[in-house]
């Protein structure tokens, strides 16, 4: 059973626009969401992570809405710009426990 | 503080062959991970180490696969009698009791090709 899901598999937004990137997730004990952002090439670094005991996050142009009553949680990125293209990740788990990642989502921000 | 360390970054070799990766995690992380990447698909999970004891391994960790973490510090990663199937990229991660958040630190990982 997948325990993340992330949609959509890939996005194409122009520069200044916003990106929306979806994750569901099953296991009800999860207590941390992360979000990693990924270039071709590197590790994942993390982006901004969030806590079930809020449902919203923002970090300068990166916000995670949290919606613990459907288990789903979205990241926003306002004003994407170029430098923003890479492939990101959503992951939830238990901290210091293991996490779980969706399938990724590559994004292309045209100029 | 220099983050995660991996070694050796690229790696081929033929299918039956033995591969040892290495990860020095950040200094005074306590928390140790091994994840796989495959093309295209997010972090897979492999195995964990609390200091020297490895807490979880995962279903996907065949016994041709070993970790160990000798002294709590550095990690190293053993592939026996390699598969086609075991090319993808192993990402190392550590992270600290101290965050609190359980936050993971990855190092730029180790690519295995099999040929």
């Amino acid at each position: 059973q997948q325990q993340v899901k992330q949609s959509p598999q890939s996005l194409i937004v122009q520069k200044g626009g916003i990106s929306i990137i979806n994750c569901a997730y099953e296991n009800t004990a999860f207590d941390y969401f992360p979000w990693y952002q990924q270039f071709p090439g590197k590790g994942p670094a993390l982006l901004i992570a969030i806590r079930p005991d809020v449902s919203e996050k923002k970090e300068g142009r990166f916000t995670i809405s949290f919606n613990k009553s459907a288990k789903q949680f979205s990241l926003h990125i306002m004003d994407s710009q170029p430098g923003d293209s890479a492939t990101y990740f959503c992951a939830a788990g238990e901290v210091f426990n293991k996490f779980y990642f969706g399938s990724g989502t590559k994004l292309n921000v045209k100029p | 503080d220099t983050g995660v360390s991996q070694d050796p970054r690229h790696k081929i070799t033929k299918r039956g062959q033995n591969v040892t990766f290495r990860c020095d995690p950040i200094s005074e992380h306590n928390r140790l991970y091994w994840y796989r990447q495959t093309l295209g698909q997010g972090p897979e999970f492999l195995t964990y180490f609390q200091n020297e004891a490895q807490l979880e391994k995962s279903r996907l960790l065949s016994d041709r696969f070993s970790a160990e973490r000798p002294k709590g510090s550095f990690s190293t990663l053993e592939i026996q009698r390699t598969e086609q199937g075991d090319s993808a990229m192993y990402l190392c991660a550590s992270s600290s009791d101290a965050l609190l958040t359980g936050e993971l630190f990855f190092g730029e990982g180790s690519r295995l090709t099999v040929l």
